[in-house]
């Protein structure tokens, strides 16, 4: 079975300081991990993925995750806020071999002060 | 290359009407997904399709929804006698055939169309 647990329903910081947006997860199978971003009645962009990679991903416009599997974890991160990263979030798990299971995070929204 | 276009982009209609949702998946993709999302919530996936197969329907309601994916035109989610729950945003993704990497790709979403049941 698998499952994804978004921390925080929403997270404000100030333009400038960091973000960090917490995601656990569980999954019987080896997961692939994803986040997206999805802005106001916008669909939703990928930001980034990891798939038995690199433990450390790079994404778009300065995000990163790590994928950390002691700790189930794969939270997203930025050095430095701007105001147009306000937007709500998706962590998503994936099964990687054979068939489809893709399972979305409730979604943390971001809110970023001027 | 356009990305996945989903029309309408805004749909209204009344109790026990039927809905017809289109998806156009991008350019190359033969893999379409829906996913509902209600408001305050994440996405739930409801069903997967390659062309005229029906892959994954685990997450569609038993009665009154059904999708397809014609060899020719777009992915079609239908919605048969609305009610006031199926108000939601619906929302398609495409993905070329899974390349040999666990056959996990990433999916392109569409901007949705969002379903208002009055």
């Amino acid at each position: 079975a698998q499952s994804v647990t978004q921390l925080d329903s929403h997270v404000s910081v100030s333009e400038g300081t960091p973000v960090l947006l917490r995601c656990n997860y569980s999954s019987s199978y080896s997961p692939s991990l994803f986040w997206y971003v999805q802005h106001p009645n916008k669909g939703l962009q990928l930001l980034l993925k990891y798939t038995s990679a690199a433990t450390l991903v790079k994404g778009i416009n300065g995000f990163e995750a790590e994928f950390k599997k002691s700790e189930t974890s794969f939270h997203l991160t930025k050095p430095s806020a701007h105001m147009s990263d306000a937007a709500e979030y998706f962590c998503v798990v994936r099964r990687n071999t054979g068939g489809f299971k893709t399972i979305f995070g409730a979604g943390t929204r971001l809110f970023v002060k001027a | 290359n356009a990305g996945v276009m989903q029309n309408p982009r805004h749909l209204v209609r009344r109790r026990g009407q039927e809905a017809r949702l289109r998806c156009s998946p991008m350019k190359g993709h033969s893999h379409v997904y829906w996913y509902r999302q209600l408001p305050e919530e994440g996405l739930k996936f409801m069903v997967y399709l390659q062309k005229e197969n029906i892959i994954d329907e685990s997450g569609m309601p038993k009665e009154r929804f059904s999708a397809e994916f014609p060899k020719e035109g777009p992915s079609i989610l239908r919605i048969q006698q609305v009610v006031r729950g199926d108000s939601a945003a619906y929302f398609c993704a495409s993905s070329p055939i899974p390349r040999d990497t666990g056959g996990v790709d990433e999916q392109y979403f569409g901007p949705g169309t969002r379903l208002t049941v009055t």
